[in-house]
């Protein structure tokens, strides 16, 4: 059975710092893989996903996460944060079954000006 | 149009009342999905309807009775909550249920007295 695992369920860091929200799974199969971002009062919204192919896999607000098999690992990073990426962040796997996504417990991350 | 679309984004409801959420999506998604979301917690996974036709039931009480009229809409109706059934509910859409790539409405929050 598929699992997630997020590292961290609150991460802080500084405008213009570095963000790295670490994600790692179980999967008995080639695993699909996504981040969503959760801001507040609001749902959520697909950053990127990993199907197959490149395992550097860029997304949206400048977001980009590395797929690493042998590492079972998916880890979300961004070069320099910005106030407006402050949000709930969920890493999750596909069951391909029929349709269930597996989350993570998630990692809020805080910026800080 | 890549929204999905949630009414009421509040509801307050007695014990004993009946409502309804709803959800209505036009990008031509043949799997939509309900989830149950507590503050600070992953989505869980309530039903799945693949092609209008319910695909899975995580157990859920029967007080939450999901219906999906066509390719477009999903229904929640709700009878007989209790409080611990507080929380956001969110639609969302995917084009199969086998890709993972979920597309969230903004939520419903519901607060049961």
């Amino acid at each position: 059975a598929q699992s997630v695992t997020q590292l961290g369920s609150h991460v802080s860091v500084s405008e213009g710092a570095l963000v790295l929200l670490r994600c790692n799974y179980s999967s008995s199969v080639p695993p699909y893989l996504f981040w969503y971002v959760q801001y507040p009062n609001q749902g959520l919204q697909l950053l990127l996903k990993y199907t197959t192919g490149a395992t550097l896999v860029k997304g949206i607000n400048g977001f980009e996460a590395e797929f690493k098999k042998s590492e079972t690992s998916f880890h979300l990073t961004k070069p320099s944060a910005h106030m407006s990426d402050a949000a709930e962040y969920f890493c999750s796997v596909s069951d391909y079954q029929g349709g269930k996504l597996i989350f993570g417990q998630g990692t809020e991350l805080s910026v800080k000006p | 149009d890549t929204e999905v679309t949630q009414t009421p984004k509040h509801l307050v409801m007695g014990m004993t009342n009946k409502k309804s959420l709803k959800c209505e999506q036009h990008m031509g998604h043949r799997a939509m999905y309900w989830y149950k979301q507590k503050a600070k917690k992953p989505p869980e996974l309530m039903f799945v309807y693949s092609y209008e036709k319910l695909s899975i039931n995580e157990s859920v009480p029967s007080r939450f009775s999901p219906e999906c009229p066509n390719s477009s809409l999903l229904n929640l109706h709700l009878h007989a909550l209790q409080p611990e059934d507080s929380a956001l509910y969110l639609c969302a859409s995917s084009r199969d249920s086998y890709t993972g790539e979920l597309f969230f409405g903004e939520g419903s929050r519901l607060t049961v007295l």
